[in-house]
């Protein structure tokens, strides 16, 4: 299936800090996904992205469509402890199935 | 609106035995996918069903299998468990496959 390659793998960053991660493929998708996904849990969907150049915010998150269709990022402003987990994008192919990036996983520290 | 349901949450096999996964999809969604989340592989795609046909299988062998209901809900089995199969299966719907898919908590499987 088409590879999303997510970067960076992981980060540790201090409470108040901004963090931005993205996603690529080698492949032009229609769609791009923003899931969380915490210990012991499924994955969460943060931020749904369907047109090229989208901006698109969920509180103190905001994803981008890139106009390439090839790459999509997310930001989080003014993190908090409660924001770790690991993030996930995810991009379904003809098939309605989902491809996953690896995942960024994100610890803060108070 | 509940969201997807899954259960066993957790769930312990031996070697050779096969089990059985339930999940219930949010009300009114069709589709129901599967899939299987390891450190190692991340997470990969086993298959999709919609309207009690499946559509779509990932590259996973036979002994994976799965089946949707009348009523959407659906199920999935693995024979002849192997040390391997030991992972978080998540269960996601969606309206008809091909919008925003949801996910489920999850049933931990470990394979002894």
């Amino acid at each position: 299936g088409q590879q999303l390659n997510q970067s960076p793998q992981s980060m540790f960053i201090q409470e108040g800090e901004d963090v931005s991660m993205n996603c690529t493929s080698s492949s032009i998708f229609n769609t791009w996904l923003w899931y969380k996904q915490e210990p012991g849990e499924g994955p969460v969907l943060l931020i749904a992205l369907y047109k090229a150049g989208e901006l698109t915010s969920n509180g103190r998150l905001t994803a981008q469509f890139g106009i390439t269709r090839k790459d999509s990022f997310l930001n989080i402003s003014a993190s908090i402890p409660s924001d770790v987990g690991i993030y996930f994008c995810a991009g379904p192919n003809s098939g309605y199935a989902l491809n996953f990036g690896k995942g960024t996983s994100l610890l803060v520290t108070p | 609106k509940a969201g997807v349901t899954q259960t066993p949450r957790y769930l312990i096999k031996t070697r050779g035995q096969q089990v059985t996964l339930s999940c219930s999809p949010i009300s009114g969604h069709r589709s129901v996918s599967w899939y299987q989340q390891t450190p190692g592989q991340g997470l990969q795609f086993l298959f999709e069903y919609f309207s009690e046909t499946q559509r779509n299988k990932g590259n996973f062998p036979g002994r994976f299998s799965g089946r949707q209901f009348s009523n959407s809900r659906s199920e999935m089995n693995v024979s002849t468990l192997e040390l391997g199969d030991s992972a978080l299966y998540l269960c996601a719907s969606s309206l008809d496959g091909l919008e925003t898919q949801y996910f489920g908590p999850g049933t931990r499987l470990l394979v002894l």
